[in-house]
């Protein structure tokens, strides 16, 4: 079955660059159609799309963030990696991965349970 | 970038009621769009899409509608376990967008 799980930092230092890896199984980011997506949600606040990053590694950034977000794949590893660079309290949130099949009209319908990343000195 | 909003924010329901959700993109994004439930502490679950179409093992008490700008979300009965926040969000156009969410609460 198709899972996902986020990892990285709990707590990262203002300023500093966070760097958050999907691990995945269930599916390959090799097989035409898969997609992976990184989503966010502060404490209380809606979901935010981030980053999305294509089975033939074609990428699509949120305007606001897109300066400061990478998104890269390793298909070996079945893992897809986020980095934000210049983080600040106000990115203190929930972030997700998620996958998009091609099964389910473009929409996200597989979700990691998110981590929770706390921005503070 | 397409603007998502819903309507109404919350909405106090009891089990059994009929609850309809109401989502306007800014832009026409054809039938391109999915409905997201989500309780407290858990990722969102894809509920429906491509407006219309439910995802496996979703019960057919939730129903979807619409097209170009304005989409709705029909839980035809409520159950007491529908008791969550929805999300619509755009699949037209990158970069993807939520609506704001709908909370619904007894």
């Amino acid at each position: 079955q198709v899972t996902l799980r986020e990892s990285g930092p709990a707590l990262v230092k203002p300023t500093q660059t966070l760097t958050l890896t999907c691990t995945f199984s269930g599916f390959s980011l090799s097989t035409s159609g898969m997609c992976v997506s990184w989503i966010r949600q502060p404490p209380g606040k809606a979901l935010e799309w981030l980053a999305r990053i294509d089975w033939d590694d074609y990428k699509r950034y949120s305007t606001s963030l897109k300066t400061r977000l990478t998104i890269s794949k390793d298909t070996a590893k079945n893992q897809v990696v986020l980095t934000m660079t210049n983080m600040d309290p106000v990115d203190t949130a929930t972030y997700f991965c998620a996958r998009m099949g091609g099964y389910s009209g473009f929409a996200e319908d597989y979700w990691g349970q998110g981590t929770l990343v706390t921005v503070s000195s | 970038d397409i603007q998502m909003t819903q309507s109404p924010s919350s909405v106090s329901a009891s089990v059994g009621d009929r609850v309809t959700i109401t989502c306007r993109a800014s832009q026409r994004i054809g039938s391109w769009l999915a409905w997201y439930q989500q309780k407290p502490g858990k990722a969102p679950k894809l509920l429906i899409y491509a407006a219309s179409t439910l995802q496996s093992g979703v019960p057919s008490r939730f129903s979807g509608s619409g097209s170009g700008t304005d989409f709705t979300l029909t839980i035809s009965s409520l159950q007491p376990e529908d008791f969550a926040t929805y999300y619509c969000q755009q699949a037209n156009t990158f970069p993807r967008t939520f609506g704001q969410g709908t909370k619904v609460e007894i």
